[in-house]
């Protein structure tokens, strides 16, 4: 039972342009959100986090949106460049836990 | 110093082995956890260690076992794997338990069992 689900697994878009990936959940329980790159060869980086209890959360060119009542979030990066190619995971936490998304991979091109 | 080291970066091993997995932090996080993730899948929680002490456990098979001999170090010993237990495995810690609190990861050791 999937409870972070990410249903693009690839994504494609141009430089400069916005790239939106999204994020669906389940769990009502979930009351922290957060967004991972993750290079080849890499672990996970933290990129952007988002409380329950907010509905946007921004930093540079990254902004989260959370709409609590769809179970859903999204990632904007704005404008997209070729380093932010990578594998985007997001996940959720409950308690001690953080449960993963599948992840998607984005593809800036230039 | 603001990363997560893990050690060995790949692991060959038959199914009669006994092996380690090595991850250290030196950021003063007292939250450590590990994570096993296999091909294009999502990473899976398996072990929180929380001021040394085993938190989580997430029903993981007695073949891994953890420990934390101290705040900076995290292992993860290995004994009778199957071939089904290939995968990356994860470390990552965080400043404590809260949920505000993001995990920092380490690169993984890409494990394969023969």
């Amino acid at each position: 039972d999937q409870q972070v689900k990410q249903n693009s697994p690839s994504l494609s878009v141009q430089e400069g342009r916005i790239s939106i990936l999204n994020c669906d959940y389940t769990n009502s329980m979930f009351d922290y959100f957060l967004w991972y790159k993750k290079y080849p060869a890499e672990g996970p980086t933290f990129l952007i986090s988002i409380s329950s209890i907010k509905d946007k959360n921004e930093d540079g060119r990254f902004t989260v949106f959370l709409n609590k009542s769809a179970k859903h979030l999204s990632l904007h990066i704005v404008p997209s460049q070729p380093g932010d190619s990578a594998v985007y995971f997001c996940a959720a936490r409950y308690g001690n836990k953080l449960v993963f998304g599948a992840g998607t991979i984005l593809r800036v091109k230039s | 110093d603001t990363e997560v080291t893990q050690t060995p970066k790949h692991l060959v091993m038959g199914m009669t082995n006994k092996k380690s997995l090595k991850c250290e932090q030196h950021m003063g996080h007292r939250a450590m956890y590990w994570y096993k993730q296999k091909a294009k899948k999502p990473p899976e929680l398996m072990f929180v260690y929380s001021y040394e002490k085993l938190s989580i456990n997430e029903s993981v098979p007695s073949r891994f076992s953890p420990e934390c001999p101290n705040s900076s170090l995290l292992n993860l010993h290995l004994h009778a794997l199957q071939p089904e237990d290939s995968a990356l495995y994860l470390c990552a810690s965080s400043t404590g338990l809260a949920a505000s609190n993001e995990q920092f990861f380490g690169p993984g050791t890409r494990l394969t069992v023969l």
